[in-house]
């Protein structure tokens, strides 16, 4: 059974920092790429980062390039989504993902949510 | 960037009844590779999205068959043949063959006349 198990979401400071991670059982992580997507409170989906398998190639929307870093730790079957110099509109329900290109089975995490705010 | 529209944003369906929801990329999504990596995820209220069509018209295991997808090119469609109470929520088309950025498109929201 696939499970993606995100966890770190809570409540921070304009210009803070936080980092998410997201635990992964039920499949072979180490040789799948792995997705972030956002949502924004009562808004759509919005593509945030991707890393590759072997964490050696990495992409980022254009929102969050520069603050937000994305690894993983395939030893501990482990996604991370590393945010700083956090903004009003990073406030999101962050989802861990397997597949949003279409190659493969899909599977989401059930979201862990940033919420921006002095 | 490929910007994807959708239409309607919003979809007031009686129960039983067809439905379809249109999807248009800015440039056409086929792939090098000669695939078409157009997908339908669905968000019932207060869940995570699920995926129910892969590459334009393959349904997800356990998606029933009353959901089924089409086209090509730049314009795709999704369609419930028969509409039931479970099938309340927000559609997103979402294209994985220009990206980075892989882009969503806007969503369109089902609900029950």
């Amino acid at each position: 059974q696939v499970q993606l198990v995100e966890s770190g979401g809570g409540v921070v400071q304009p210009g803070g920092s936080l980092r998410l991670s997201c635990a992964v059982s039920g499949f072979t992580f180490s040789t799948y790429g792995m997705f972030w997507v956002r949502q924004a409170p009562g808004k759509g989906l919005e593509w945030v980062a991707f890393i590759r398998y072997d964490g050696i190639n990495k992409y980022y929307a254009e929102s969050v390039k520069g603050r937000f870093t994305i690894s993983r730790d395939n030893s501990k079957n482990t996604l991370y989504l590393h945010m700083s110099s956090l903004r009003d509109e990073d406030t999101a329900v962050y989802y861990c993902v397997k597949d949003l290109a279409g190659y493969s089975n899909a599977w989401w995490g059930q979201g862990t949510l940033v919420t921006v705010s002095s | 960037d490929v910007v994807m529209t959708q239409s309607p944003l919003s979809l007031p369906v009686t129960l039983g009844q067809p439905a379809s929801i249109s999807c248009r990329s800015s440039q056409s999504l086929v792939h090098s590779d000669g695939n078409t990596y157009l997908n339908w995820f669905q968000q019932r209220p207060g869940q995570s999205p699920t995926r129910l069509i892969y590459k334009v018209s393959n349904r997800d295991s356990g998606v029933p068959d009353r959901f089924s997808g089409s086209g090509s090119g730049t314009d795709f469609t999704l369609k419930i043949s028969r509409v039931e109470a479970e099938d309340v929520g927000v559609y997103y088309c979402v294209q994985g063959t220009h990206w980075p950025p892989i882009t969503f498109g806007q969503g369109t929201r089902l609900e029950i006349k």
